[in-house]
């Protein structure tokens, strides 16, 4: 069964720090890897997916790159902002499986402050 | 208009109450789950719906029951709830053909429900 992991947990930051969220994940045959940020109390909204072959993505001021040999992802975000506070789940959608469910991590819970 | 729905939004219960949560969507998918959410935790699969005549437990079914009544709808009951079922509740739906890595799942707003 594959299994997701989040760290830091929480991370709390100034504003305008360069941040890294990190994932990892038990059985490198995966889909993909996406990144999906949550605001409280509220649904999923999908930041960036990276497909199994590739390497990296980019949307703004947010970066994902993916090791899928050592199971890993990073996503890196570049001079936060208050408005960046959420939580950030990482999930994966394994490959050789027609369930197509995706395997979600515990979140990182991000507060930027002024 | 939203791709997902959910309704309600947010339900207040009682233990031993039964409780239909509701899921639509205008994709054309015909894969759709469900899945809850509990503070500090990950998504957790509780059924999942591959078409109108294909229906499958995931991996916390228990408590729980499913209904596909189109393609476009999937709900959710609790047939006698209980505190422990307190969580937020998501509905997906995936454009999955097992051809495409770049096929994902789409998510409702969720569905907060308190048990007392």
């Amino acid at each position: 069964k594959q299994e997701v992991t989040q760290i830091p947990a929480a991370l709390s930051v100034p504003e305008g720090e360069n941040l890294v969220l990190n994932c990892s994940f038990t059985d490198s045959a995966i889909y993909n890897l996406q990144w999906f940020r949550q605001d409280p109390g509220k649904g999923l909204t999908s930041l960036l997916l990276i497909q199994s072959s590739q390497r990296e993505q980019t949307s703004g001021r947010l970066n994902a790159s993916l090791d899928k040999s050592s199971g890993r992802s990073t996503l890196y975000i570049a001079a936060s902002q208050p408005g960046d506070s959420a939580t950030y789940l990482c999930a994966v959608r394994p490959a050789g499986s027609t369930l197509g469910r995706l395997y979600f991590g515990r979140g990182t819970q991000l507060t930027v402050w002024p | 208009d939203a791709d997902v729905t959910q309704t309600p939004r947010n339900r207040i219960t009682k233990t031993g109450k039964r409780i239909m949560l509701e899921c639509s969507q205008t994709k054309g998918h015909d894969r759709m789950y469900w899945y809850r959410q509990d503070p500090g935790l990950g998504l957790r699969l509780i059924y999942y719906s591959f078409d109108v005549k294909d229906i499958n437990k995931g991996e916390i079914s228990d408590g729980y029951s499913v209904s596909r009544q189109a393609q476009a709808k999937f709900s959710l009951s609790l047939e006698s709830a209980i505190p422990n079922q307190t969580a937020l509740y998501f509905c997906a739906t995936s454009d999955f053909s097992g051809t495409g890595p770049g096929e994902t799942q789409y998510f409702g707003p969720g569905t907060r429900l308190l048990v007392l």
